[in-house]
């Protein structure tokens, strides 16, 4: 069965600390990864993706395959980073998420 | 352009009534989501829609769990007989899928059902 591993359901920080968000999968098949994000009082919407390999407001993420992980990462968090963040990978077929539980970064001044 | 549109915001209901959720996809999105967001149980997949194909409605928790998408672009939830456990914040998604592997999905802002 699919399964996404998100081990911290909270990760407090200061800002301008570097911050790793977990994220390990179980997964038949070669799933397209993704993080989604969730800041306060807005949707879920698209943080990145895989396969582009971008960085979006300095964030990143690499796919270790050996490890089945896809840590998101950052140098230099910011008080904006703040919000409940999402791994996902998606199905090649049906291509619906399966999300992990979670992980609310706080970003402390 | 207008994005996903989800109604109503808020229901709450009394156990064992029926309840109906909508979802009104971006236009031009082939591709339709529910998900389910409970306290302590996350986020998870009930049922997708792609264009006129017969929807996967593996993640539907029960019987009385139903959608149906209408003209492949509206789509409504039905919950009959409503259950304390289903209440939760339901999220409708859509996607315009193409030949290539990139699917962003673009979330509506959910419906908080309250079964009393």
């Amino acid at each position: 069965a699919q399964r996404v591993t998100q081990p911290e359901k909270l990760l407090s920080v200061f800002k301008g600390a570097p911050v790793e968000l977990k994220c390990n999968y179980s997964y038949s098949g070669s799933p397209e990864l993704f993080w989604y994000v969730q800041y306060s009082r807005q949707r879920l919407q698209l943080l990145l993706r895989h396969i582009s390999r971008e960085s979006i407001k300095g964030f990143t993420a690499d796919l270790n395959k050996g490890e089945t992980s896809f840590h998101l990462k950052k140098p230099f968090a910011q008080e904006e980073d703040s919000a409940m963040y999402y791994c996902a990978p998606s199905d090649t077929g049906r291509r619906a998420l399966t999300f992990g539980s979670g992980t609310r970064l706080q970003v402390q001044p | 352009g207008a994005g996903v549109s989800q109604s109503p915001s808020n229901k709450v209901t009394e156990k064992g009534k029926d309840v109906e959720l909508r979802c009104d996809p971006i236009s031009g999105h082939t591709a339709l989501y529910w998900y389910r967001q409970s306290l302590g149980q996350g986020l998870e997949f009930l049922i997708y829609f792609q264009g006129n194909s017969a929807p996967d409605k593996s993640g539907l928790p029960s019987d009385r769990f139903s959608a149906e998408r209408t003209g492949g672009s509206v789509s409504t939830l039905t919950i009959q007989r409503t259950q304390q456990e289903d209440s939760a914040v339901y999220l409708c998604a859509s996607s315009l899928l193409t030949g290539s592997s990139y699917n962003e999905q673009f979330f509506g802002p959910g419906t908080r059902l309250t079964v009393l």
